[in-house]
């Protein structure tokens, strides 16, 4: 069955590093995948979406990359800071159409 | 503008009782999503409607879910005999409908707990 895997621990880092979030995806084949952001009671922001056939996106202090021989995303956060202190979710399209398909999402903690 | 709301925000409820849960989309917006999402996981797909119509319900967990969408517009989920395993917060997204890589935009959910 189609699985997609975020770490399952929180991710602690000190401002201004540099935060890796990994996503790691079995039995797919993803036209493209997203990454997105949820703060404690809210619903999810989009931040950033890579297709298949790219390799790299950026956007501001934002990076993803995207390897389809690996089934692996990661996203970077250069310059972090603590109002990045977030869930970040991974997302892929799924073989039905329109709906997503989500990782449980990491937690990232940037301290002062 | 006015991004999805979702009302209520929190509904409390006992077995066996029926809920309704509604969403209101971004206008214009032609597609819209149902995902529920339990602690500590991501959010899971229920439905999605482009325009009136149901184009994928696959992620419905049993008869016991239904949904909705009259006009092309606000949106209802409708459970039946809720159960203690319903309890989750339900997300409504929506997307101007074009493209499968239109930004899905979400709403602040309703936190659901059945007693």
């Amino acid at each position: 069955s189609q699985k997609i895997e975020q770490n399952s621990e929180a991710l602690n880092i000190q401002e201004g590093k540099t935060a890796t979030l990994t996503c790691n995806y079995t039995n797919y084949s993803p036209a493209y995948l997203q990454w997105y952001r949820q703060d404690p009671g809210r619903g999810p922001v989009f931040l950033l979406l890579i297709r298949e056939n790219e390799k790299e996106k950026r956007k501001e202090r934002l990076k993803v990359t995207f390897d389809t021989t690996l089934k692996q995303s990661l996203f970077h956060i250069t310059a972090s800071q603590p109002a990045d202190s977030a869930t970040y979710l991974c997302a892929l399209d799924s073989n039905s159409g329109y709906a997503l398909n989500f990782g449980k999402g990491t937690s990232l903690l940037v301290t002062p | 503008g006015a991004g999805v709301s979702q009302t209520p925000s929190n509904k409390v409820t006992e077995k066996g009782k029926y809920v309704e849960l509604r969403c209101d989309p971004i206008s214009g917006h032609t597609a819209l999503y149902w995902y529920r999402q339990s602690l500590g996981q991501g959010p899971e797909f229920l439905i999605y409607f482009q325009g009136t119509g149901a184009a994928d319900d696959s992620g419905l967990p049993n008869d016991r879910f239904f949904a909705v969408r009259p006009e092309g517009s606000v949106s209802t989920l409708k459970i039946q005999r809720t159960e203690r395993g319903d309890s989750a917060v339900y997300l409504c997204a929506s997307s101007l409908g074009g493209d499968r890589t239109d930004t899905q935009y979400f709403g602040p959910g309703t936190r659901l707990t059945v007693l």
